[in-house]
């Protein structure tokens, strides 16, 4: 299985911050990576594919970067609504797994 | 709109089995695949399987094998995920969500989420 390392586990930041999201792959997995994001209670939500493309209706300050290992989530001015939990998941072989997460708390 | 409505929490014990249903609707069923994925306190998704509506076909998760099974009814665009043997660590909020296609290789929607406790 390929195995996604996300860091940091949990990230403090306040309103108007940039902030970057890390998720390293075990092996190659291309541009088959997608981000969600998560409320509590909630389904989670898609928020990029492919690495980089913006899924209809996020909001633009949201954009992911990367291929093959290493892949990012940056976050270019951080709104209230966004303090939630973040996940990365490879999709490039199955079992399509996830990273442990990121929770994005207000500072 | 597309929607993926589940049923409700259930409440089972070890040992038992589970059946949780996911109806589609706001598009057309049998076009994308259903993926599971399942969330438990304190810990990241887990990805369980996928059935393609349209012939039936499954893939799970080499962990679940033998204990899951996924099957779907096209008259009603529901698809079903049952799961046995369930144990005390199989307590989690399961979603099904719909695969976007080949251009998106993303769960574009996603259930509300069906808690399974089990619990003796």
């Amino acid at each position: 299985d390929i195995q996604m390392t996300q860091s940091p586990s949990s990230l403090s930041a306040s309103v108007g911050d940039r902030v970057t999201i890390t998720c390293r792959a075990s092996q190659s997995i291309g541009s088959y990576l997608s981000w969600y994001q998560q409320k509590p209670g909630k389904a989670p939500e898609l928020l990029i594919y492919a690495a980089s493309s913006l899924h209809s209706g996020v909001p633009s300050r949201f954009s992911g970067g990367g291929s093959g290992t290493d892949f990012t989530l940056t976050i270019s001015s951080l709104q209230p609504e966004d303090f939630a939990s973040y996940y990365c998941q490879q999709t490039y072989n199955t079992p399509y797994t996830f990273g442990q997460g990121t929770k994005l708390e207000i500072k | 709109q597309v929607q993926l409505a589940q049923s409700g929490a259930e409440v089972r014990k070890p040992g038992a089995s589970v059946k949780v249903s996911c109806k589609a609707s706001g598009y057309s069923f049998t076009s994308y695949y259903i993926h599971w994925v399942r969330l438990a306190p304190g810990q990241g998704p887990e990805w369980m399987g996928v059935i393609n509506t349209s012939g039936g076909f499954t893939n799970y998760a080499q962990k679940f094998q033998g204990r899951l099974t996924m099957t779907r009814d096209t008259s009603t665009s529901t698809v079903y995920m049952e799961m046995s043997s369930l144990r005390s660590d199989d307590t989690a909020v399961y979603y099904c969500a719909r695969w976007g296609g080949i251009a998106v290789a993303a769960a574009d929607y996603w259930g509300q989420g069906t808690l399974v406790t089990v619990s003796s």
